[in-house]
């Protein structure tokens, strides 16, 4: 009964490319993020979204783009990776009325 | 900006061995304040948290108070374990719509036993 749930866990692809990160909470939250987290363990907001609209977007990359099927999912799209997105990158939930976030397992994203 | 700065890492500890993690904070407001732990190779769980000030949070043995007057959320265990072995990530955030947590830089602890 995983909460917040990410597919895949590890990613390996070329520069270049383009690939998706699936997320899914069975929390009942209506408030989904995505965190990047760089080599040095640095954790940092990218986006968030509160029924199904962008309600934070922070300066990244617009190549970087979220996407919101319904209230239990939110999926990023990159397009065109670069070294630099090498990561790990962490989706979480959280109730809109409540402050504590509940965390994926990540996904390793390496770009060669 | 309101930004956490935690202190740098590494920490290498025996097993039993009391730990600090010192965290302040910056904030405009009054957030919620946070204490998230990474054990390797997993995500970020929710170790403990105190939503104001003079609230302590605790769980697993770890402590940490809500200091308005320093600023601080200091992290403490009185006896540490092997298992304890993590990443450790103070944070803040205000709820509602501005609900992203601000993370400090994290900060390794290693117990040996």
């Amino acid at each position: 009964d995983t909460a917040v749930s990410q597919t895949p866990k590890y990613l390996v692809t070329q520069m270049g490319n383009d690939k998706s990160i699936k997320c899914e909470q069975n929390l009942g939250h209506d408030t989904m993020y995505w965190y990047k987290q760089d080599s040095k363990k640095f954790l940092k907001i990218m986006f968030s979204y509160n029924n199904k609209e962008l309600i934070i977007n922070e300066t990244v990359p617009n190549r970087f783009s979220p996407k919101s099927p319904d209230k239990a999912h939110l999926n990023l799209h990159i397009n065109s990776l670069e070294l630099g997105d090498s990561a790990v990158y962490f989706c979480a939930s959280r109730q809109y009325d409540t402050d504590t976030q509940y965390f994926g397992p990540g996904t390793r994203l390496t770009v060669l | 900006g309101d930004s956490v700065t935690q202190m740098e890492g590494p920490v290498t500890l025996s097993e039993e061995a009391f730990l600090t993690i010192n965290c302040t904070y910056t904030a405009t407001g009054y957030p919620s304040l946070f204490w998230y732990v990474q054990y390797p190779g997993e995500g970020l769980q929710l170790l403990l948290k105190a939503t104001k000030a003079d609230d302590k949070g605790s769980n697993k043995g770890f402590e940490a108070t809500y200091r308005k007057e320093t600023t601080s959320f200091h992290l403490e265990k009185g006896s540490v374990q092997v298992s304890d072995s993590a990443v450790y990530f103070c944070a803040l955030n205000y709820g509602g719509s501005q609900g992203n947590l601000i993370f400090g830089k994290g900060t390794k602890l290693s117990v040996k036993p």
